[in-house]
């Protein structure tokens, strides 16, 4: 079973940073935390990972909290490329085994 | 550059007639997963090679096999579609101790089960 709930859908205005939160209470010391996003009818796109530290890259930044049970995902100028399904994933490194959740639907209102 | 490769995009079976199901990558990662996804559904996990080593989830139907015959390959054989089985399936590579882990995906295979 997935180890993270996420909020099923979510809305963003266009232009707008769009935050997506993530519980992952029971997460170990071990696993990271994983974003990943499906854009309809596409494969899952790598988006950012960490482990405690906040983390950017030139697509979003994850911020994570100090306890590591919950995280967010910040899309900071939201566009309507970005609507899709954003998918929050923990795992041990090294553990093959990849078990996506529910995932947030993301809608960005022009 | 498309780095996993699914063909076809889209495969039309019969009911009960087997097909498979392909997967190529350029990327010579040591672990490569299956997963079907349904419509409106997270995918899920089937079954997944380190190298030549294989794990099957368990409530994979005894329907689904694999093959892995090298590292850039793998094949999904489904002996006997039904209705049920219409699914998009996503193959999926990654590297084990490679520096970040993270899943590399295909487009994706819709199969249609007639």
């Amino acid at each position: 079973d997935a180890k993270t709930t996420q909020p099923t859908s979510m809305d963003c205005a266009e232009g707008r940073a769009a935050n997506l939160p993530c519980n992952h209470s029971t997460i170990s010391g071990n696993e990271y935390v994983y974003w990943y996003r499906q854009i309809h009818s596409q494969g899952p796109q790598y988006i950012i990972h960490g482990l405690k530290n906040n983390e950017t890259n030139e697509m979003a930044s994850l911020i994570i909290t100090e306890d590591r049970k919950s995280s967010t995902l910040i899309l900071p100028h939201a566009t309507l490329r970005d609507t899709a399904v954003y998918y929050c994933i923990v795992r041990v490194a090294q553990d093959d085994k990849i078990i996506f959740g529910k995932g947030t639907r993301l809608h960005i209102l022009p | 550059d498309a780095m996993v490769i699914q063909n076809p995009r889209y495969q039309v079976t019969q009911f009960g007639k087997p097909v498979t199901l392909s997967c190529s990558q350029t990327l010579n990662h040591n672990v490569m997963y299956w997963y079907q996804q349904k419509s409106s559904q997270a995918p899920k996990l089937l079954f997944h090679y380190y190298d030549k080593d294989f794990n099957n989830e368990a409530d994979t139907p005894d329907n689904f096999q694999s093959r892995r015959p090298n590292t850039s390959f793998c094949f999904l054989d489904i002996r006997s579609p039904g209705l049920g089985d219409a699914a998009m399936y996503l193959c999926a590579t990654t590297h084990r101790g490679g520096a970040d882990e993270k899943l590399f995906f295909g487009s994706g295979t819709q199969l249609s089960v007639l």
